[in-house]
């Protein structure tokens, strides 16, 4: 079954403690975009990634970090969480990063909160 | 500027009624896409309809039409026949093919209720 997997699913952590979220997809998708959900400012982009080893800033970069040493994956990382950044998170892929007709597939989503 | 605008913070709608969710948008990008998401209470996003800008006819997918007014900006999603199921937020999102890179903008999303 083509998807997007995130995880994990629900993390509560405490303000400082690194954590990463990770996601694969199988659908060997060359973009891969994470985003961040808040209520009343809808999706906001955090990162995102054209290809292998490529990898941009979004609207909302700061205090993230992600790379993509394989295609499949595409790790979010929080070195140094702080509560402003508990969210619902996503992650999406789509064919190419190019054109404006691919729909982007959504993993599940992370629930994370920062204490 | 807002670039996708949902007026709609929620709407209610009786069962096997229809119901239009407004989105409209803001672009200077002649190519782009606008896509429209269904955001269920356990959280996952799925996607539901496209429309390309050079797309002459309106998107259809089932039971999903988008209504596509390209000179007023507008792309509402319209939902026949609404079942119980179809209860949840619903998001538009553009993206444009100049260099967004991809990029999906979000509008603010539309919680929609089906009543029995």
């Amino acid at each position: 079954e083509a998807q997007v997997t995130q995880n994990p699913r629900y993390l509560i952590t405490v303000t400082g403690k690194k954590l990463t979220v990770t996601c694969s997809q199988n659908m060997n998708h060359e973009y891969m975009s994470w985003y961040r959900q808040d209520p009343g400012l809808g999706l906001r982009q955090i990162y995102y990634s054209m290809n292998v080893e490529v990898t941009d800033k979004g609207d909302v970069p700061e205090g993230y970090k992600v790379s993509r040493k394989e295609k499949r994956n595409f790790p979010l990382i929080l070195e140094s969480p702080s509560p402003n950044q508990t969210s619902l998170y996503f992650c999406a892929s789509s064919l190419t990063g190019t054109g404006h007709n691919q729909p982007q597939h959504f993993g599940d989503g992370t629930r994370l909160s920062i204490l | 500027a807002q670039k996708i605008t949902q007026t709609q913070p929620g709407m209610f709608v009786q069962e096997k009624e229809a119901v239009t969710l407004d989105c409209t948008y803001d672009t200077s990008d002649p190519s782009y896409g606008l896509f429209w998401y269904k955001q269920p209470s356990s959280g996952e996003m799925i996607f539901l309809i496209y429309q390309g800008s050079y797309d002459q006819q309106n998107a259809t997918e089932g039971r999903y039409s988008l209504n596509f007014q390209k000179a007023r900006k507008s792309a509402n999603l319209v939902i026949s026949a609404s079942q119980l199921g179809d209860s949840a937020m619903y998001f538009c999102a553009m993206r444009e093919g100049g260099t967004s890179y991809g990029k999906l903008t979000f509008g603010q999303g539309t919680i929609l209720t089906v009543h029995p």
